[in-house]
């Protein structure tokens, strides 16, 4: 079944505490990419990757690392979370083209005490 | 630089209604326009999306939009709701380099 997965799917950490949220696709996708989803903000990319080695910031990439070693695991980073990093974290890959569609994983809720 | 404006955060529609989502865009290009729909708990799914050619769209479970140039709008539609139509659903464009999301709306469907 081609699908988005990430993991975990609930964290809860305290401020500081460095930690990794995994995204593995397995449809050979070129274009991975990471939202955040805040209540009345809608969805912020935070980074994304267009092919493999290649990674740009998106609108809101501050306290966030990305890496794309292999096209199909794109890992988000937070090297010191804070309580404003707490928030729903979705993991997309799409074609690359501008007419290909997003597909989702089915997200991480994150919480930073 | 491209934005879309949903109005409306939360609609209530009966079930059995006609359903119609808002979504204005602006884009100094051509713009390719997408609307997703989030059940609970999960990702974003496409429901359709509008490249070039036909102005109306069909997408899956029902839903519908109409690309009009003249009126910077996509606007989605389903004639009938049913329970299942409960969501959040999203207008997004892709105009110059990168897609943008509209803010969501809320669908709740009264019984």
């Amino acid at each position: 079944e081609a699908q988005v997965t990430q993991n975990p799917r609930y964290l809860i950490t305290v401020t500081g505490k460095k930690l990794t949220v995994t995204c593995s696709q397995n449809m050979n996708h070129e274009y991975m990419s990471w939202y955040r989803q805040d209540p009345g903000l809608g969805l912020r990319q935070i980074y994304y990757s267009m092919n493999v080695e290649v990674t740009d910031k998106g609108d809101v990439p501050e306290g966030y690392k990305v890496s794309r070693k292999e096209k199909r695991n794109f890992p988000l980073i937070l090297e010191s979370p804070s309580p404003n990093q707490t928030s729903l974290y979705f993991c997309a890959s799409s074609l690359g083209e501008y007419n290909s569609p997003l597909h989702f994983g089915n997200g991480t809720r994150l919480t930073v005490t | 630089a491209q934005s879309v404006t949903q109005l409306g955060s939360h609609v209530s529609v009966s079930e059995g209604a006609l359903v119609l989502l808002r979504c204005n865009y602006s884009s100094s290009v051509p713009p390719y326009l997408f609307w997703y729909v989030q059940y609970p708990n999960q990702g974003l799914q496409l429901l359709l999306k509008y490249t070039t050619g036909a102005t109306l769209v069909k997408g899956i479970n029902g839903f519908e939009a109409e690309f009009k140039k003249s009126e910077t709008s996509f606007h989605l539609t389903k004639p009938s709701a049913h329970m299942s139509d409960a969501a959040e659903y999203f207008c997004a464009v892709i105009g110059d380099d990168k897609i943008i999301f509209g803010k969501g709306t809320r669908l709740h469907i009264l019984p």
